[in-house]
């Protein structure tokens, strides 16, 4: 069985501050893995996904994340947090692009 | 392209009724999976369709059942209606690609309040 553990449900961050998010995952199966975004009253947004290419996940609005085997970790980070980063975040992981098992997630809040 | 769409945005049902939620996929999409996401949770995967069939069920009660058209367009029902399915219901497609599916893409959800 595959599961997701979002360590934090909130985090709160200065502006301009590094962002550090973080996920470790259990799979019996190599698995994928998948950070979504989801701004309030709005549906997911896809930030990055791993599928076993390389390691380190360049993502949209300046995100990344590392696949850790070792850990089952995938932490999202940003160097520079800013106001619009204020959300909440998903970690998920599949088997394929079908049945996504997702975190609890974590709401993150900038602090100006 | 207008991306996956969902309708109604907000519903209020009483406990007992039934209720309808329809999803477009996104255009050239072909499978839809469909997820309940209460409050303060993450989404939980409902069921997933393709070729107008179930492909595979999350831990929902019967009471949840789905159907896709032939224009891959998908409904949700849920019967007998309990406080607690009030949630945001989203609706994701994606492209079967044999081997692994295209990346999916959400809408943005219909806000189910169950009184």
């Amino acid at each position: 069985a595959q599961s997701v553990t979002q360590l934090g449900s909130h985090v709160s961050v200065s502006e301009g501050a590094l962002v550090l998010l973080r996920c470790n995952y259990s799979s019996s199966v190599p698995p994928y893995l998948f950070w979504y975004v989801q701004y309030p009253n709005q549906g997911l947004q896809l930030l990055l996904k791993y599928t076993s290419a390389a390691t380190l996940v360049k993502g949209i609005n300046g995100f990344e994340a590392e696949f850790k085997k070792s850990e089952t970790s995938f932490h999202l980070t940003k160097p520079s947090a800013h106001m619009r980063d204020a959300a909440e975040y998903f970690c998920a992981v599949s088997n394929r692009d079908d049945k996504i098992i997702f975190g609890k997630g974590t709401r993150l809040h900038i602090l100006p | 392209d207008a991306g996956v769409t969902q309708s109604p945005t907000h519903l209020i049902k009483t406990r007992g009724q039934q209720v309808t939620l329809r999803c477009s996929p996104k255009s050239g999409h072909d499978t839809v999976s469909w997820y309940q996401q209460a409050l303060g949770q993450g989404p939980q995967f409902i069921f997933q369709y393709y070729e107008e069939e179930e492909r595979q069920r999350g831990n929902f009660p019967d009471r949840f059942s789905g159907h896709q058209f032939p224009n891959y367009s998908s409904e949700l029902n849920v019967n007998a209606l309990l406080l607690g399915d009030s949630a945001l219901y989203l609706c994701a497609s994606s492209l079967d690609r044999g081997v692994m599916n295209t990346e999916a893409f959400f809408g943005q959800g219909t806000r189910l309040t169950v009184v």
